[in-house]
């Protein structure tokens, strides 16, 4: 059974620092792995979709990366911003029994301090 | 606007009611899901269509729930008899049957059961 963890739980930076959450999964045999971002009592936006051939991927100020074999990813934010508040899910999509669903992490809360 | 919809957004109800949300998902995508989100925790996968075929269906959803999705476009999820353990924010999620398979959610509806 697929588990997916990320640390920290909670992250409290000062604004403009540069930071990077971690998500590890137990099973290596995925299709693609996609981080998100949710803000309180709301839908969750896609950041980055990195598929399971490629290493990383980058958008704007995000790039996260993916080792398969080791079973972990890192999202990298540069020059943090107090909009950047949120919380950020990995999830991990794979292909035991011909699933489609993702298997989500608890999520790391982030708070970028003004 | 051209992302997933779901309504209603907000749902109280009383122990024992029933309740129907509905999802409408990006217009080309063939592919729909339901996740159910605690508190403090990922969401976690309900069930799954591929046009009107419901393929999946997770341990979670017990017989008192119940999803369609009869034309392959919007979907409903009914749960009968709630229970105060329901209390939730139900997300749904569409995608397009491709290797990537990048899915977006809507705003989810939340579940107070009183």
């Amino acid at each position: 059974k697929q588990e997916v963890t990320q640390i920290p739980a909670a992250l409290s930076v000062p604004e403009g620092e540069n930071l990077v959450l971690n998500c590890s999964f137990t099973d290596s045999a995925i299709y693609n792995l996609q981080w998100f971002r949710q803000d309180p009592g709301k839908g969750l936006t896609s950041l980055l979709l990195i598929q399971s051939s490629q290493r990383e991927q980058t958008s704007g100020r995000l790039n996260a990366s993916l080792d398969k074999s080791s079973g972990r990813s890192t999202l990298y934010i540069a020059a943090s911003q107090p909009g950047d508040s949120a919380t950020y899910l990995c999830a991990v999509r794979g292909f035991q029994g011909g699933s489609e669903k993702l298997v989500f992490g608890k999520g790391t809360k982030l708070t970028v301090n003004p | 606007d051209t992302g997933v919809s779901q309504n209603p957004r907000h749902k109280i109800t009383k122990r024992g009611q029933n309740v129907t949300f509905r999802c409408d998902p990006i217009s080309e995508h063939n592919r729909l899901y339901w996740y159910r989100q605690t508190l403090g925790q990922g969401p976690e996968f309900l069930t799954y269509f591929q046009n009107e075929a419901q393929l999946e269906k997770s341990r979670l959803l017990s017989d008192r729930f119940s999803a369609e999705r009869p034309k392959g476009s919007f979907s409903t999820l009914e749960i009968q008899r709630t229970e105060q353990g329901d209390s939730a924010m139900y997300l749904c999620a569409s995608s397009l049957e491709q290797v990537w398979d990048e899915q977006f959610f809507g705003p989810g509806t939340r579940l107070t059961v009183l």
